[in-house]
């Protein structure tokens, strides 16, 4: 079974500052790899994906992860962040053997300092 | 706005109570999921609609009962809860049971009292 761990329950950041979320994950094959984005009282957005290709992966909102197969991690980076990004992010993986069942990881929050 | 519209947004229920959270995606596809998001607890799946057949209950608890009447819409029947059941339950859609991405509701925030 696959599984997903984010190391970082919380992160502070200070406005323009570059950011960057861990991600790694458990799985024997080349999983699905996403990262979804909650803000208060929300349900999630897709901020992007990785199925095959470019280990470099742009999103939306100026986000990027890149999938590092060696490492079993698909981060998400930030350059500059503003104020609107202090949220909730999840790392997901589907696993392509089963149904492409999405398997969550426990999210880090996000807070944003002026 | 994802095109997967969730109601009521908020819900207050007492352990003997009835009640029903709905889940309507306008957006043509053809599989619908039930998550529940707890406090400190990773995203669970509950269970997964596939052009209206129920393909996953996740352990569920039969005090939780789905139904899809049609690709659109999603219901979850409540009744008898614990006030561990109090959440956030998401509903998702995507093209098909297998495919790549889905697509979450806002939620309904449930607190049993």
């Amino acid at each position: 079974a696959q599984s997903v761990t984010q190391p970082d329950i919380h992160i502070t950041v200070s406005e323009g500052a570059s950011l960057e979320l861990r991600c790694n994950y458990s799985y024997g094959a080349t999983p699905y790899l996403f990262w979804y984005v909650q803000s208060p009282g929300q349900g999630l957005q897709l901020l992007l994906k990785y199925f095959s290709g470019d280990t470099l992966v742009q999103g939306i909102k100026g986000f990027e992860a890149e999938f590092k197969r060696s490492q079993s991690s698909f981060n998400l980076r930030k350059p500059s962040v503003h104020w609107s990004d202090a949220a909730e992010y999840f790392c997901a993986v589907g696993a392509r053997a089963a149904g492409n069942k999405l398997t969550f990881g426990g999210g880090t929050r996000v807070l944003v300092k002026p | 706005e994802t095109g997967v519209t969730q109601t009521p947004r908020h819900l207050v229920m007492g352990m003997t109570n009835k009640k029903s959270l709905k889940c309507e995606q306008h957006l043509g596809h053809n599989a619908m999921y039930w998550y529940k998001q707890s406090a400190k607890k990773p995203l669970e799946l509950m269970f997964v609609y596939n052009f209206k057949e129920q393909t996953e209950n996740n352990s569920v608890p039969s005090r939780f009962s789905p139904e899809c009447p049609n690709s659109s819409h999603l219901f979850l029947h409540l009744h008898t809860l614990q006030p561990e059941d109090s959440a956030l339950y998401l509903c998702a859609s995507s093209q098909e049971k297998n495919a790549d991405i889905q697509y979450f509701g806002a939620g309904t925030r449930l607190s049993v009292l």
